[in-house]
């Protein structure tokens, strides 16, 4: 079964800051990809996915992800966060019609 | 409108009782889901409904019972409720595998037993 590691567990950065967290799934063939978001008290809500054509995604919020197939990766990068990007993100495969996810970065901007 | 929508948001109860969680969803999506997240919130997903019939069912105690009367509606009974059942509860949805859509998650259930 498919698994899917988070390395960062908890990211700390100031406003106008690079960001890039990590996600790496267990192994190939054809996968399909996501990063959601859950801010404070709030449901997951889908930032972008991944299931085939262009290896970089751009989602929503200007957050994109990038897709290597060598390196069973999907990367989620912002160039510069802002305070309101404070959440917890998570990476997440899909396998057999259900969802796995990772343990989650809990991302906090300082202004 | 609310496109996935659980009730109740909160529910605080003692051990021992029964507890049920009813989720509806509008998008006309075929699959159902409920997934729990723990206290760390590591999110695993507990079972799945496709049109009415269940597809995935994890290891999960049988104390919990997953009931879809139409391809709308996915609602979670929960028997002789611990304290480790503790934890938020999502619903969520989506359309049949290789649609190339996401997952619609619901708001959650804070679920406490105390």
């Amino acid at each position: 079964a498919q698994s899917v590691s988070q390395h960062n567990h908890h990211v700390i950065l100031s406003e106008a800051a690079s960001l890039e967290l990590g996600c790496n799934y267990s192994y190939g063939g054809t996968v399909n990809l996501f990063w959601y978001v859950q801010y404070p008290g709030q449901h997951l809500q889908l930032l972008l996915k991944y299931f085939s054509g262009d290896p970089l995604v751009k989602g929503i919020k200007g957050f994109e992800a990038e897709f290597i197939k060598s390196k069973f990766s999907f990367n989620l990068r912002k160039p510069s966060v802002q305070w309101s990007d404070t959440a917890e993100y998570f990476c997440a495969v899909k396998e057999a019609d259900k969802l796995i996810f990772g343990t989650g970065t809990r991302l906090q901007v300082f202004p | 409108d609310t496109a996935v929508s659980q009730t109740p948001k909160y529910l605080v109860t003692q051990m021992g009782n029964d507890k049920s969680i009813k989720c509806e969803q509008n998008l006309g999506h075929d699959t159902m889901y409920w997934y729990k997240q723990d206290s760390k919130k590591f999110l695993k997903i507990m079972f799945s409904y496709n049109n009415k019939e269940l597809i995935i069912n994890e290891t999960v105690p049988n104390r919990f019972s997953p009931k879809s009367p139409d391809k709308a509606h996915l609602n979670l009974h929960i028997n002789s409720l611990e304290l480790g059942d503790s934890a938020v509860y999502f619903c969520a949805s989506s359309q049949v595998l290789g649609t190339g859509g996401g997952y619609t998650f619901g708001s959650g259930t804070r679920l406490t037993v105390v």
